[in-house]
C-alpha cells in the first residue's frame, strides 16, 4: 500500500506565476488535509477536503489558494499570482475517515516552493 | 480555539541517557494528543497518540508520553536515546468536531543526541 504521494517534490516559480502542488491520498482514504510549514516553523492547518468537496478551509488565505479534490485524480493545491511569502513546504495528509477517525493523519514527503 | 506549546527549540542529550521532549496543550474538551517526527527534508512521521486510556502511551521506536490531564501536558519521552533519534519533533492536537480531525501543532523541538 503506497503512501501519501506529493508531487512535485520541489517547484520553484517566479513571482507571479501559477504553482499547482499536487496530492494522492492512500489507497482507501477518502480525507485529505494541506498543511503549509514556513521554514523553522511548525505546521499550520490549511485545507480539509473529502471528496469534491471543501469541508473546513479555515487556514487557507481567502486570496489567490484554491484547493480540490475531484471525484477522480488527486487533490491539487493551487496558489495564483505566487509571492516570495508563499515559499514554505506544502504538505499533504490523508486519513480514511472523518467523524469518527481517531486514527493518525498520514503525511506525504511534502512540496517545497521556492518562489523567486 | 486549539493551541499546542513546545517550550524548547532544541534539546540536547548524550546518547544512552533519558530524553524528554515538553508538550503543553489548551483545548475545549477532550483532547486527541499525537506526537509525529521529522527529519531533514522529510514528511512527517508518526510516533503515537492519546485517544482515551492509559496514560501512559508507547509507540514506535521506544518512544512513549504520558497524558497529565491536570497538568495539560503530553511530555513525549525515551529510557534510552541514541544519535539516530536526531530530528524535529511536533506535537500536535486535535478536537473530535464536525470539521474532522483537523490538527493544530507546536512549533516544534529540534532534538540532538550526540554521540
Amino acid at each position: 500500500n503506497a503512501g501519501v504521494m506529493q508531487n512535485p517534490r520541489h517547484l520553484v516559480r517566479r513571482r507571479g506565476q501559477e504553482a499547482r502542488l499536487r496530492c494522492s491520498p492512500m489507497k482507501g482514504h477518502s480525507h485529505v488535509y494541506w498543511y503549509r510549514q514556513l521554514p523553522e516553523e511548525g505546521l499550520k492547518f490549511m485545507v480539509y477536503l473529502q471528496k469534491e468537496n471543501i469541508i473546513d478551509e479555515s487556514g487557507m488565505p481567502k486570496e489567490r489558494f484554491s484547493a480540490e479534490f475531484p471525484k477522480e485524480g488527486p487533490s491539487i493545491l493551487r496558489i495564483q499570482q505566487v509571492v516570495r511569502g508563499d515559499s514554505a513546504a506544502y504538505f499533504c495528509a490523508s486519513s480514511p475517515f472523518g467523524r469518527e477517525n481517531y486514527n493518525e493523519q498520514f503525511f506525504g514527503p511534502g512540496t517545497r516552493l521556492t518562489v523567486l | 480555539a486549539q493551541s499546542v506549546a513546545q517550550p524548547e527549540d532544541q534539546v540536547n542529550v548524550a546518547e544512552g541517557n533519558p530524553l524528554t521532549v515538553k508538550c503543553t496543550y489548551s483545548v475545549s474538551g477532550n483532547p486527541y494528543l499525537f506526537w509525529y517526527v521529522q527529519y531533514p527534508n522529510r514528511g512527517l512521521q508518526f510516533l503515537l497518540k492519546y485517544i482515551t486510556g492509559d496514560n501512559l502511551v508507547k509507540g514506535s521506536y521506544g518512544f512513549e508520553a504520558e497524558f497529565n490531564k491536570s497538568q495539560t501536558s503530553f511530555h513525549l519521552k525515551k529510557p534510552s536515546a541514541l544519535v539516530s533519534d536526531s530530528a524535529l519533533y511536533f506535537c500536535a492536537v486535535s478536537l473530535f468536531n464536525n470539521a474532522g480531525n483537523m490538527l493544530t501543532f507546536g512549533g516544534g523541538t529540534r532534538l540532538m543526541v550526540k554521540p
